[in-house]
């Protein structure tokens, strides 16, 4: 089943403490990017890849790493996470080329940061 | 730079009724847009997309739109609402320009009436 998974799905952690959420995608596609959904603000992207080691910004990058080193994965680092981050993250991902491919998303990954 | 606005973060219509959702956009270059539904506790499911080619499009579950340029809108529609609507939709803007930034409205939360 052609699918972008996240884990893990809910995550209760402490400020400071290093954390990474994983994703996966099993549909071969270049592009992936991470996104934050709060209440009143919508979805708003963090980090995007191109494609392997090409990653790129997004419109509040600041407090999180991402790395590409495999095409199928793209996890979400917080180095340092504060109460400000907690919030609902998604992981998505589509193919590159055409007439704008569909975005997959993944389940959402609840995230508490106490 | 790219932006998004949808007018009204609640919208109520009566099970049969006609359902219109608003989205404006601004963007420096000519534009692709989408509109996206998100079911309780479930990730993001395109609804439907314009990437330049006819105006008017038609998504899933018996949605359109229709991408006016003077107005700089891409309105959401449906003619007769279904109980199964309810949900929260969101409209984005994507130049797809050498990046992969997207950028959604703060979304509407439709509520169907019976």
């Amino acid at each position: 089943e052609a699918q972008v998974t996240q884990n893990p799905r809910y995550l209760i952690t402490v400020t400071g403490k290093k954390l990474t959420v994983t994703c996966s995608q099993n549909m071969n596609h270049e592009y992936m990017s991470w996104y934050r959904q709060d209440p009143g603000l919508g979805l708003r992207q963090i980090y995007y890849s191109m494609n392997v080691e090409v990653t790129d910004k997004g419109d509040v990058p600041e407090g999180y790493k991402v790395s590409r080193k495999e095409k199928r994965n793209f996890p979400l680092i917080l180095e340092s996470p504060s109460p400000n981050q907690t919030s609902l993250y998604f992981c998505a991902s589509r193919k590159a080329g055409g007439s704008y491919n569909e975005q997959f998303f993944g389940p959402g990954t609840r995230l508490t940061v106490l | 730079a790219q932006s998004v606005t949808q007018l009204g973060s609640h919208v109520s219509v009566s099970e049969g009724a006609l359902v219109l959702l608003r989205c404006n956009y601004s963007s420096s270059v000519p534009p692709y847009l989408f509109w996206y539904v998100q079911y309780p506790n479930q990730g993001l499911q395109l609804l439907l997309k314009y990437t330049s080619a006819a105006t008017l499009v038609k998504g899933i579950n018996g949605f359109e739109a229709e991408f006016k340029k003077s107005e700089t809108s891409f309105h959401l529609t449906k003619p007769s609402a279904h109980m199964s609507d309810a949900a929260e939709y969101f409209c984005a803007v994507s130049t797809n320009f050498g990046n992969e930034k997207l950028t959604f409205g703060t979304g509407t939360r439709l509520t169907i009436i019976p």
